[in-house]
């Protein structure tokens, strides 16, 4: 079945300063890639998505990449604010797995004033 | 107007109980999960359902028995409660296929004693 591994498991930057958070999967029928964000307490929830057809996706301070030879897929955080602070998941899931989704362990985001 | 919404949002209980949580969409989404996240932030597939059938159990103890009595409710049952269940236990729901997004209920914390 699909693997996803994601690092780095805590990342602590200053407000203003990027972020970036990579996954590697191991099924190559995956084509599709969320990115959900899980405040303390709260649901995790989706931020952005990109499917195996397109190499990079942009909304607003959020981008994602994705590098279907090397099965890596990447989230940029430009400009970090205190409320991107959370626990950010990559995801990925295969076409013909009865609608499984993977997710990776986890990233938790500090963001320092 | 809550999309997904389970019950109890808190459950306290002594090892060797029994105990239910309950799940219900209003997105008109034909399939429902149950994921499991530990207190290290690991979500975990457990079971996958798709208008009301079961598509994935993931290797999860048959102390755990999933119910689906229509498309809109998946119900977790949960007999001779273990320490190590204690977690946060979050139902999902999608529309068919792969490239969805998953959308998560408030979430379940069970506290097994």
């Amino acid at each position: 079945g699909e693997n996803v591994e994601q690092h780095p498991s805590t990342l602590s930057v200053q407000e203003g300063d990027s972020a970036v958070i990579k996954c590697t999967y191991s099924d190559s029928a995956s084509n599709y890639f969320p990115w959900y964000k899980q405040e303390l307490g709260k649901r995790p929830q989706l931020i952005i998505d990109i499917r195996s057809n397109v190499g990079e996706k942009k909304d607003q301070r959020i981008a994602v990449t994705l590098n279907k030879t090397a099965k890596h897929f990447s989230l940029h955080i430009t400009e970090t604010q205190p409320e991107d602070s959370a626990v950010y998941f990559c995801a990925a899931s295969p076409r013909a797995a009865g609608n499984k989704l993977t997710f990776g362990g986890g990233t938790r985001v500090l963001v320092k004033p | 107007d809550t999309a997904v919404s389970q019950t109890p949002k808190y459950l306290v209980t002594q090892m060797g109980n029994d105990k239910s949580i309950k799940c219900e969409q209003n997105l008109g989404h034909d399939t429902m999960y149950w994921y499991k996240q530990d207190s290290k932030k690991f979500l975990k597939i457990m079971f996958s359902y798709n208008n009301k059938e079961l598509i994935i159990n993931e290797t999860v103890p048959n102390r755990f028995s999933p119910k689906s009595p229509d498309k809109a409710h998946l119900n977790l049952h949960i007999n001779s409660l273990e320490l190590g269940d204690s977690a946060v236990y979050f139902c999902a729901s999608r529309t068919t296929g792969n490239t969805g997004e998953l959308f998560f209920g408030e979430g379940s914390r069970l506290t097994v004693l």
